[in-house]
C-alpha cells in the first residue's frame, strides 16, 4: 500500500507565479515530512522538512505546509523560477533503530514556463 | 568533502551475474542507507547501517541482496544472480542525527542498474 502519494504527476507554472505541490499521507505515526527535489542524472536533495508538531515551515521562497487533520501538507514556491524546473519527492519519515526511514511519494514533475 | 559519492554510475550486466555497488558517504555522517528506485516510482527504502551495524533491512531486499559497511565507512551492496527485475537506480544516503530538524538524508547520484 502507497503510504505517501503524489496524485499529480506533473504540473506547469508560469514563471514569477506560485507554484503548489500537494501531498498525501496515511500514517499517523510519522513524525517529519520533507520535500526533495530531484534534476535528471543526480540523486534527490533535500529541501525543506517540517516537524509534525508544526504547521507551517519558511525557507526563502519555500514554505511548507501541514494539516495533520486532513493527513495532507503542501509546498509552496513563490515566485517559481526556471531552475525549479525539476521532480519534487514528499517523504515522509518513519522511526526505525536509532534513525529514521524515508517513505517517498511518487514525485511531482514540475515545469516553469517563461 | 562533496557530498554523497556512488560508484559506478552505471552497471550493465546479463542476467544470472553478480554485482557490486559501492557507496562512500558524507566524512562526519554515522548513518547510511540504501534505496532502490524505479521509473516513475520514489525511492524505497532497502536497508540503513548505524556506524558498522545493520540495523534495519526492508522485505524488499531479497537473500540475493546483502550490504555490507565495513569499519563504519563506505558500504558495498552486493546482487547475486541478478534478475531483469532487479533493473532500477541504486540510491545510497547518509546522515547525522540533528535533532529537531529530523534527521536529513543527503543522497548520492545513484548507480542505475540494467540487467540484459
Amino acid at each position: 500500500d502507497q503510504q505517501v502519494k503524489q496524485n499529480s504527476p506533473s504540473l506547469s507554472v508560469q514563471e514569477g507565479r506560485i507554484s503548489i505541490l500537494n501531498c498525501d499521507y496515511t500514517n499517523s505515526m510519522f513524525d517529519y515530512f520533507l520535500w526533495y527535489k530531484k534534476y535528471p542524472a543526480e540523486g534527490p536533495t533535500f529541501l525543506i522538512s517540517i516537524s509534525s508538531i508544526k504547521d507551517k515551515n519558511e525557507d526563502g521562497r519555500f514554505t511548507v505546509f501541514l494539516n495533520k487533520s486532513a493527513k495532507h501538507l503542501s509546498l509552496h514556491i513563490v515566485p517559481s523560477q526556471p531552475g525549479d524546473s525539476a521532480v519534487y519527492f514528499c517523504a515522509a519519515s518513519e522511526r526505525i533503530q536509532g534513525a529514521q526511514k524515508l517513505v517517498f511519494g511518487q514525485g511531482t514533475r514540475l515545469t516553469i514556463n517563461p | 568533502d562533496t557530498g554523497v559519492s556512488q560508484d559506478p554510475r552505471h552497471k550493465i550486466t546479463k542476467r544470472g551475474q553478480n554485482v557490486t555497488f559501492r557507496c562512500d558517504p558524507i566524512s562526519e555522517h554515522n548513518r547510511l542507507y540504501w534505496y532502490r528506485q524505479t521509473l516513475g516510482q520514489g525511492p524505497e527504502f532497502l536497508t540503513y547501517f548505524q556506524n558498522e551495524a545493520q540495523l534495519e533491512k526492508s522485505r524488499l531486499l531479497s537473500d540475493r541482496f546483502s550490504a555490507e559497511r565495513p569499519k563504519g565507512s563506505f558500504s558495498t551492496l552486493e546482487i547475486q544472480r541478478t534478475e531483469q527485475g532487479d533493473s532500477a537506480m541504486y540510491l545510497c544516503a547518509s546522515s547525522l542525527y540533528q535533532g529537531s530538524v529530523g534527521n536529513i538524508q543527503y543522497f548520492g547520484a545513484g548507480t542505475r542498474l540494467s540487467v540484459l
